[in-house]
Order: C-alpha cells, then structure tokens, then sequence
C-alpha cells in the first residue's frame, strides 16, 4: 500500500528564512511520481512539481527547490528566502505509473501548514 | 481562459437533505475526480471517471452518487446517508495518466 508521511504538522517563520518541508513515502512500485501541491487560504490545489523515480536530479525554481532521495524514500521541498505570499498548506502526494485504462491512484500526506510572518 | 469551476463555494446542508455540488471542466479533459477534504487531513478520493457515462468508486464513496452525462461535467450528490458530510469538497481533472488540475473547492456545512 502506498503512504505519505509529512510529519510537519505547522511550520512558523519570519519572512526571508528558508524552510524545508519533509515528506517521506511508501511504496512498492518501482515505478511512481512524486508530487508537490500548494494550497492557499483560497482552497484551490496548484500544483508545483511532479518528479519520477527515475529521476533524482534535484530541482530548484526560483525559490523553490526539491531534494529527491531514492535510498530514504524522501522528497524535501525548501523555499529560499521565505515570502508572506508563501504561507499556505503544502502537500505531497504520490501516485503509482499510469497503466493504461486504470485510474492510478494518489496518494496525499495531510499537509503541513507553513505560516510566513512579516 | 481554460479551468475547473465549482459551484457554490460555500453550501449549507440540512440533516437528511441531499445536495448536489457542481463541477464544470472546459479543459478537455476525459478524467474526472472528487474529493474530501477534513481539517489536518489530506485528500480522499470519493469517485473519478474516466469517460463518460462512466464512473468509479474511490476510497469513501458511502452516502455520495455521481454522474457523468457531459465530458464537461462531474457533479457530485451529497445523500442523507452520508453521516458526516460536513467538509471541504475538491474537484480535479486530467488528461489520463497526467498531473490533475484542482478546482477551487465548495465548503459543505451540516445545519
């Protein structure tokens, strides 16, 4: 069975500190994606990133970057330079290959709350 | 511009009601997802579609009934059997097999 552990239930910071987000998964497919999702006070998901099991390069966008470990399961997620516009609920979620006519499914950790102050 | 438009974003339920949320797609996509959000918990899929007139059950689809009439369309019924309706309700759509695009949510309150 697939699982998502964010262990980071709040995360508090002042303006321009850098955060790191955890994110541990489960799986035992061999192939999967891995996911980054950014909800604001808004409600909507937007989606941020979706990475392979193949693929361990680290990514940065902007002040975005993610840190994909294979050996420790894990998909960090860190914002450089933290922004009042930043505080939302982050989640990472996990889904299995796409095998033709089957839904794969997603599976969501329960989001870590990160709160930006001025 | 291309989206996914729920309607109402806020619903309020009275006990043993059905209602009926709205989900409107114009992104051309086959799939279509919903759902349920609790406060500290992640998302759980209530149904998805792959293709009209067909639907699936997720993993909490006791107490909600969906339809698939229009490509364009995925809307979802609350019933009275649902003992704990109250919750934030997202809708998604994809391409199948590709990253789901996520509407902006209709927040559901028992009265």
């Amino acid at each position: 069975a697939q699982k998502v552990t964010q262990a980071q239930t709040e995360i508090s910071v002042v303006e321009k500190e850098d955060v790191t987000l955890d994110c541990v998964y489960e799986t035992r497919d061999t192939t999967y994606y891995l996911f980054w999702y950014k909800q604001p006070p808004s409600g909507e998901l937007v989606f941020l990133i979706r990475r392979n099991s193949f693929d361990e390069q680290n990514e940065i966008s902007g002040r975005y970057s993610w840190n994909f470990q294979k050996s420790t399961s894990s998909f960090n997620f860190t914002i450089t330079a933290s922004q009042v516009v930043d505080s939302a609920v982050y989640f990472c979620a996990l889904s299995e290959a796409f095998s033709g006519g089957s839904n794969y499914k997603l599976t969501f950790g329960k989001g870590t709350l990160l709160t930006v102050n001025p | 511009d291309g989206g996914i438009t729920q309607s109402p974003k806020y619903l309020f339920r009275k006990e043993g009601q059905n209602v009926t949320l709205s989900c409107e797609q114009n992104l051309n996509h086959d799939a279509m997802y919903w759902y349920r959000q609790d406060p500290g918990q992640g998302l759980r899929l209530i149904y998805y579609s792959q293709i009209v007139n067909d639907f699936q059950k997720g993993d909490i689809a006791e107490g909600y009934s969906v339809s698939r009439e229009k490509k364009e369309s995925f809307p979802l019924t609350v019933t009275s059997a649902q003992k704990n309706p109250t919750a934030f309700y997202l809708c998604a759509s994809s391409i199948l097999g590709q990253t789901r695009t996520f509407g902006s949510g209709t927040r559901l309150t028992v009265v």
